[in-house]
C-alpha cells in the first residue's frame, strides 16, 4: 500500500518566516505535487514534480517554492510567510506519467501563519 | 481559468436513497476521470475513476457515468449509508496533471 508522510500535522509559524513542508513517499513513485485546501475552493495546485530536480508551476505558484533533490522526498517552501497562506496543505505522489494515474494523499498539514 | 464545474456544493439525502453528483469540463482532449472521497480529517481517497474509452463504470454501490460528447461525468451512489457522509471531488487529468472540482459535501439524513 503506498504511504506518503507529510512530516507535520499542525504547525504554527509567524509572518514573514520562511517554512518548510515536508513530504515523502515510499512507492518510488516518479510524480509528487503539492495541492492547498480552502473551504469552497477544493484543492488546488501550486506546483509538482516528474523526476528528480525537476519542478513545474501549477495553478498558484505566487509565495511558494519547491525543492525535489531525492526521488522520495517533495519539500514546499515558504520563502516569507503571510496570513493568507494559512490553509491546509495536501501532498500526492503518482507513478509515471500525471494523466491517467491516481494520486495518493498524505494526511496533510494544517498550517497557521499568525 | 480552466476548471472542473461541480455541482451541487452541499446535498443532503435520506439514507437508503441514491445521490448523484455532476460534473463537467471543458478541454476534449481529458482522458481520465478520478473521483475521491474524503472523510472529515482524513485524506482524499480514490473511490472510482474512468476512462474516455468507455461510458460506465459500477463498483459494488457506486457508478460513474461519462458523456465525452456533452463533456460531463457523474457519481452516483445508491443506497446510501452513514458512512457515505464525506466530501467528494471529481477531476479530470489534462495536461500530465489533475484538475479538480471544488468538491460537494454529502450529509446522510438518518
Amino acid at each position: 500500500d503506498v504511504k506518503v508522510t507529510q512530516s507535520s500535522r499542525y504547525l504554527v509559524k509567524r509572518t514573514g518566516e520562511k517554512v518548510f513542508l515536508e513530504c515523502v513517499q515510499d512507492m518510488d513513485h516518479e510524480n509528487m505535487f503539492w495541492y492547498r485546501q480552502d473551504p469552497g475552493l477544493g484543492l488546488r495546485l501550486i506546483y509538482f514534480s516528474y523526476d528528480v530536480k525537476m519542478k513545474e508551476k501549477g495553478d498558484i505558484p505566487e509565495g511558494y517554492s519547491v525543492s525535489r533533490e531525492k526521488k522520495e522526498r517533495f519539500s514546499l517552501i515558504l520563502e516569507s510567510a503571510s496570513t493568507n497562506q494559512t490553509s491546509m496543505y495536501l501532498c500526492a505522489s503518482s507513478t509515471t506519467g500525471g494523466r491517467n494515474q491516481p494520486q495518493h494523499f498524505g494526511d496533510g498539514t494544517r498550517l497557521s501563519i499568525l | 481559468g480552466e476548471n472542473v464545474e461541480q455541482h451541487p456544493s452541499t446535498l443532503s439525502v435520506q439514507e437508503g436513497d441514491s445521490a448523484v453528483i455532476k460534473c463537467t469540463y471543458s478541454d476534449s482532449a481529458s482522458n481520465y476521470f478520478p473521483w475521491y472521497k474524503q472523510e472529515l480529517g482524513k485524506r482524499p481517497q480514490l473511490i472510482i475513476d474512468i476512462r474516455s474509452n468507455v461510458g460506465e463504470k459500477k463498483d459494488q454501490r457506486i457508478a460513474v457515468t461519462l458523456n465525452k460528447t456533452a463533456k460531463h461525468f457523474s457519481l452516483h451512489i445508491t443506497e446510501t449509508q452513514p458512512e457515505d457522509s464525506a466530501v467528494y471531488f471529481c477531476a479530470e487529468s489534462r495536461d500530465d496533471k489533475i484538475i479538480f472540482g471544488k468538491g460537494t459535501r454529502l450529509h446522510i439524513l438518518p
